[in-house]
């Protein structure tokens, strides 16, 4: 069946542009979640969904960062004015109920802000 | 909070060499330990993980790893390498009754013919 994916791959923005990732996971995963992995660096967590409630963003770095998954299953993560620093790839990632926290990852949107 | 450490950022191997990867974690309460592996341009895959049980686990690919409770660490290891594990890997852990990984910095295995 198909993995998580992620769309676009690749993003270039100017330096304060809007920007929207987004993310199908696998069908009936319950749970989602979106990682920043800066160059040299592993992910760090931004938030969880658990259906389309929004359980966790304690790792968002700015209020310039929301993610919404409104019917349960796709979700977008928008960065509003980007800056330099938001240069990452997004990973996106999904699990299901009973797989013990095993999270399923797409292959990640790469974002270069200029 | 938990964190976790990867002290080698690089590793050189011979081929058919064996190789372990060091991984030490810091939690004040239990946690989930993993291991992933990430090829170029490829999203994250679960090599291993622990939950609970047999502090010896078994991977894909011929990977293993070991939970050491009192050393706090999750070293992987396999005996024999091949080209094809070229790639970066990353140990991570979730604190039970949480949902979110918290991951190392990585270790890029680097196979030499």
């Amino acid at each position: 069946g198909a993995g998580v994916s992620q769309s676009p791959r690749y993003k270039v923005a100017k330096r304060g542009q809007d920007v929207a990732l987004r993310c199908d996971p696998i069908s009936g995963h319950v749970s989602l979640f979106w990682y920043q992995q800066a160059l040299g660096q592993g992910p760090e967590f931004l938030t969880y969904f658990q259906n389309e409630a929004q359980l966790d963003k304690s790792g968002l770095p700015s209020d310039r960062f929301f993610a919404e998954r409104p019917e349960g299953s796709v979700s977008t993560l928008k960065i509003q004015r980007t800056q330099q620093e938001d240069s990452a790839v997004y990973l996106c990632a999904s699990s299901p109920e009973d797989r013990d926290n095993e999270q399923f990852f797409g292959p990640g949107t790469r974002l270069t802000v200029l | 909070a938990q964190s976790v450490t990867q002290l080698d950022s690089q590793v050189p191997v011979f081929e058919e060499a064996p190789v372990e990867l060091r991984c030490n974690y810091s939690s004040s309460v239990s946690v989930y330990l993993f291991w992933y592996v990430q090829y170029p341009n490829q999203g994250l895959q679960l090599l291993l993980k622990y939950l609970s049980g047999s502090t010896l686990v078994k991977g894909i690919n011929g990977f293993e790893a070991e939970f050491n409770k009192s050393q706090t660490s999750f070293h992987l290891r396999k005996p024999s390498v091949h080209i094809s594990d070229t790639a970066e890997y990353f140990c991570a852990v979730i604190r039970n009754g949480n949902e979110k990984l918290t991951f190392g910095t990585g270790t890029r295995l680097t196979i030499i013919p």
